[in-house]
């Protein structure tokens, strides 16, 4: 799988957006973005995924560039709930569906 | 929804002795998963089974075993623990293996091997 890169920590306060980065230069066309977090003491959840359009959910929206390199997760207005480790994750097309978990990005979110 | 389910959530082993860690999961999915994940890590595959009846070897699957029982139980069972397995375990399932499938998460057995 293809290596993403992202920011160790970003800070937000609540109620505000939040923007998470990831570079993703290597990916292929047949990669899937994937977005998983993980709060304290819990397992992974699974956030959102997108392969070349925009997408959104009722977590959170997801804006791919037009060259794939790079994506955003975007949480509309952070909550205490939202601290948590984010990753993001790419996944082959034709993989059996294993995740690749890198370092992801520390969210603090401040009251 | 109970959804993944792991059992113990903690439990404590000796050096040479063995256990299996259950997970159990009620959303009807053909995919199951068993990662660990050690401090300050991103967690690592160490089997998997895409459908009843198979399994296949992840990244680290030295020192485990599994069974896939049924299609809601995959369990991962310790022969001879070693203190280097001492890690958070999560199992994981899927509808399908493909990719753009979600998995969803059990809350983890933490296992400490002294």
């Amino acid at each position: 799988d293809a290596k993403t890169t992202q920011p160790n920590s970003m800070e937000s306060n609540e109620e505000e957006p939040v923007h998470l980065p990831c570079n993703h230069s290597t990916i292929s066309g047949t990669d899937y973005i994937h977005w998983y977090r993980q709060l304290p003491s819990q397992g992974p959840e699974y956030v959102i995924h997108g392969l070349t359009s925009n997408v959104n959910n009722r977590m959170a929206s997801l804006a791919i560039a037009e060259d794939r390199k790079s994506s955003t997760l975007i949480l509309h207005r952070a909550t205490l709930r939202d601290a948590a480790v984010y990753y993001c994750i790419l996944r082959a097309g034709t993989s059996y569906g294993k995740l690749t978990f890198g370092q992801g990005t520390i969210l603090t979110v401040h009251p | 929804n109970a959804g993944v389910t792991q059992t113990p959530k903690f439990q404590v082993l000796k050096t040479g002795q063995s256990m299996t860690l259950q997970c159990a999961q009620d959303m009807n999915h053909n995919s199951m998963y068993w990662y660990r994940q050690d401090p300050g890590m991103g967690l690592r595959l160490i089997y998997y089974s895409a459908s009843e009846g198979t399994t296949d070897k992840g990244e680290v699957p030295n020192g485990y075993n599994v069974s896939r029982l049924n299609k809601r139980e995959f369990s991962l069972r310790l022969e001879s623990a070693a203190p280097s397995q001492t890690s958070v375990y999560f199992c994981a399932s899927s509808e399908a293996r493909a990719a753009v499938q979600p998995q969803h998460f059990g809350d983890g057995t933490r296992l400490s091997i002294l």
